[in-house]
C-alpha cells in the first residue's frame, strides 16, 4: 500500500522560501506523477504542480513564477519549494500521487494522498 | 479554463438524490474528475474522464456531462456521504479544481 508523508516547518517568515519534502513508501517516485495540492483555512483545494521522472513538468498558472517541485529518486522523495510567501500562503499541504489510464498518458487526478502538513507564515 | 461548482452549499437528508454541477469557463473534453473531501482527511477521488468510477467507490455516486457542463449525482444519500466535493479539471498542460460544494446534513 502506497502511503505518502510530508515534512516541514511548520512557521515560514514572510519573504522566505517555504520548503516541504514528501517521503513515499511502497512506491518507487521514479514511476508516476507526483504532486502538490494545497487547502488555505476556510478555502477550496488549490493545485500547485505535478512532476515525474520524464522530466514532464505542469505549474498552476497561479504558482508557475515561484513553485519549484523536484524528485529526489535516491531518498524516494519530491519536494516543493515556494519562494517569497506572503501570509496568503498559509495553508494545508498535501503530496499526492497521480494517476493515468496508461503509463504515456496524461496524469486526471490524485489517487493516494498523504494527511497534509500545516504551514503558517507569519513574522 | 475556469470550473465553477452550484451549489456551494447543499443541505439533504439521508436517502436523497444528490446533484451536484460543475461549469466550465468553456467547452472542454470529458477530461473531469470528481473527489470527496472530509475534514482532517485526504482527499478521495471518486471519479474521472466524467464518468468513470475508481475503483472501490460505490455505484450510488455517479458523473455525467459534456461541453461545459458537468454534473456528480448520488443516487441515495448515506450518512458517510457528508462531505465536500470537488470538481477537477485536466489538460496536458493544466489541472483546476472547482471551488467545493459542500454536503450537509438537513
Amino acid at each position: 500500500q502506497v502511503t505518502l508523508e510530508e515534512s516541514g516547518p511548520g512557521l515560514v517568515k514572510p519573504s522566505e522560501t517555504l520548503s516541504l519534502t514528501c517521503t513515499v513508501s511502497d512506491a518507487s517516485v521514479s514511476h508516476f506523477y507526483w504532486s502538490w495540492v494545497r487547502q488555505s483555512p476556510g478555502k477550496g483545494l488549490e493545485f500547485i504542480a505535478y512532476t515525474s521522472q520524464s522530466g514532464r513538468t505542469v505549474y498552476s498558472f497561479s504558482f508557475m513564477s515561484r513553485a519549484t517541485i523536484a524528485l529526489d529518486t535516491s531518498k524516494n522523495q519530491f519536494s516543493l519549494k515556494l519562494r517569497s510567501v506572503g501570509a496568503a500562503d498559509t495553508a494545508i499541504y498535501f503530496c499526492a500521487k497521480m494517476k493515468q489510464t496508461t503509463s504515456w498518458s496524461t496524469p486526471y487526478g490524485m489517487d493516494v494522498w498523504g494527511q497534509g502538513t500545516m504551514v503558517t507564515v507569519s513574522s | 479554463i475556469q470550473m465553477t461548482q452550484s451549489p456551494s452549499t447543499l443541505s439533504a437528508s439521508v436517502g436523497d438524490r444528490v446533484t451536484i454541477t460543475c461549469r466550465a469557463s468553456e467547452t472542454t473534453t470529458n477530461w473531469l474528475a470528481w473527489y470527496q473531501h472530509k475534514p482532517g482527511k485526504a482527499p478521495r477521488l471518486l471519479i474521472y474522464e466524467t464518468s468513470t468510477l475508481e475503483s472501490g467507490v460505490p455505484s450510488r455516486f455517479s458523473g455525467s456531462g459534456s461541453g461545459t457542463e458537468f454534473t456528480l449525482t448520488i443516487s441515495r444519500l448515506q450518512p458517510d456521504d457528508f462531505a465536500t466535493y470537488y470538481c477537477q479539471h485536466y489538460t496536458t498542460y493544466s489541472l483546476t479544481f472547482g471551488g467545493g460544494t459542500k454536503v450537509e446534513m438537513k
